[in-house]
């Protein structure tokens, strides 16, 4: 069964330190993949995604995710956070099933950047 | 254009009651479906509507139902409500995966008591 594994549950940074969100997933099948970021009180909002093509895809906010297909990760970075990135962000794939697609979600990593 | 447009934003109800949550979709978009967002359990994936179809359903108990009308607006329905369903419930309207961006309301806060 395809599942999305995101491996920290929080992470606290300081202001303009670098970061890394890390999201494996386990899928028999070519995936679609993407980041979503979520602040308090809000829906999920787009930050990239990868469809095909170049292994490094670029977002919005400075944020930028490598797919890895051996090691079958798509790791989110920052090189450098600001307050402003204190926020929920969640990984997730687009997997084939009973003829169409759905999304599987991770549980989701609690970025807090610290002044 | 208009976003993803979920009512109401906070409910209170009686465990037992039952509920009615509200989605209007991004004008356009055929596909909506619906999550359940706890603490520690993140996204839990109810169901999928595309045109007025249910395309796929999660591993909710039968309570959990849901519809989509021809506009593409649709409706979720808990029925004999438990504790354990307080959660917010999201709704992500998209032009049908599997590449496609799903676009997020800001969900309803159902708080059951």
């Amino acid at each position: 069964a395809q599942s999305v594994t995101q491996l920290d549950s929080q992470v606290p940074v300081f202001e303009e330190a670098p970061v890394e969100l890390r999201c494996n997933y386990s899928s028999s099948v070519s995936v679609y993949l993407f980041w979503y970021v979520q602040y308090p009180n809000q829906g999920l909002q787009l930050l990239l995604k990868y469809l095909s093509g170049s292994t490094l895809v670029k977002g919005i906010n400075g944020f930028e995710a490598e797919f890895n297909k051996s090691q079958t990760s798509f790791h989110l970075r920052k090189p450098s956070v600001h307050i402003s990135d204190t926020a929920e962000y969640f990984c997730a794939v687009s997997v084939p099933t009973s003829g169409t697609y759905k999304y599987i979600f991770g549980t989701g990593t609690r970025l807090k950047v610290l002044a | 254009k208009a976003g993803v447009t979920q009512t109401p934003r906070y409910l209170i109800k009686t465990r037992g009651q039952q509920v009615t949550l509200s989605c209007s979709p991004i004008s356009g978009h055929r596909s909506v479906s619906w999550y359940q967002q706890t603490p520690g359990q993140g996204l839990q994936f109810l169901f999928e509507y595309f045109s007025e179809t249910q395309r796929n359903k999660g591993n909710f108990p039968g309570r959990f139902s849901g519809r989509q009308f021809s506009n593409s607006r649709s409706e979720m329905n808990v029925s004999t409500l438990e504790l354990g369903d307080s959660a917010l419930y999201l709704c992500a309207s998209s032009l049908g995966p599997p590449n496609t961006e799903a676009f997020f309301g800001q969900g309803t806060r159902l708080t059951v008591v």
